[in-house]
């Protein structure tokens, strides 16, 4: 199985700041990664698929980037609502492994 | 609009069935797949498996291997996921989320139901 693995598993950050989230996979994903936004008590949002390609809707201080199997969430200037834990996924082979949770805290 | 709606909240004993259900509307049942996803108390996001609902083909992880059975059926646009022996361990919030084609990514999501197993 291909192994997910994300750094930090939690951050303190404040409105405006810039965060970023890695995710590394295992092996060669190509670019068959995508990241998902939880808030507490709710399903998981979908915000971006295909390593960079933001979901419809999806506010453009989010984005994502990669560089062979390192790949980045980076929200711009975080806003109150932007609080919340992110996963990574890889949907490049099954079982599409996410990885274990980035918790962003004030 | 897509909608994915969970059944509700199961609470079982050990060694019990539960059969959650998902109901889809809003789209072509048949041209995405469905995914399960499993999330244990204060734990991350876990994938089970997903069932092609064109074809009814599944494909599960190892651990949801045996015990775990994915089905759809495309006249009531509904997937189950069937839980069999059920242990403390699987209590857990399950979610139904629709998955794309060609990247299999899980662009909508069901609300989720809460399987609590206890004696």
């Amino acid at each position: 199985d291909i192994q997910m693995t994300q750094s930090p598993s939690s951050l303190s950050a404040s409105v405006g700041d810039r965060v970023t989230i890695t995710c590394r996979a295992s092996q060669n994903i190509v670019s068959y990664l995508n990241w998902y936004q939880q808030k507490p008590g709710e399903a998981p949002k979908f915000l971006i698929y295909a390593a960079s390609s933001l979901q419809s809707g999806v506010p453009p201080r989010f984005s994502g980037s990669e560089s062979e199997t390192d790949f980045t969430l980076t929200i711009s200037s975080l806003q109150p609502e932007d609080f919340a834990t992110y996963y990574c996924q890889q949907s490049y082979s099954a079982p599409y492994t996410f990885g274990q949770g980035t918790k962003i805290e004030i | 609009q897509v909608q994915l709606v969970q059944s509700g909240t199961e609470v079982k004993k050990p060694g019990a069935s539960v059969k959650v259900s998902c109901k889809a509307s809003g789209y072509i049942f048949t041209r995405y797949g469905i995914t399960w996803v499993r999330q244990a108390p204060g734990q991350g996001l876990e994938w089970m498996g997903w069932i092609r609902i064109y074809n009814g083909n599944t494909e599960y992880a190892q651990k949801f291997q045996g015990r775990f059975s994915m089905t759809a059926d495309t006249s009531t646009n509904t997937a189950y996921v069937e839980v069999r022996s059920l242990r403390s361990d699987d209590t857990a919030v399950y979610f139904c989320a629709r998955a794309e084609s060609n990247y299999a990514y899980l662009d909508y999501w069901g609300q989720g139901t809460l399987v609590s197993v206890s004696s």
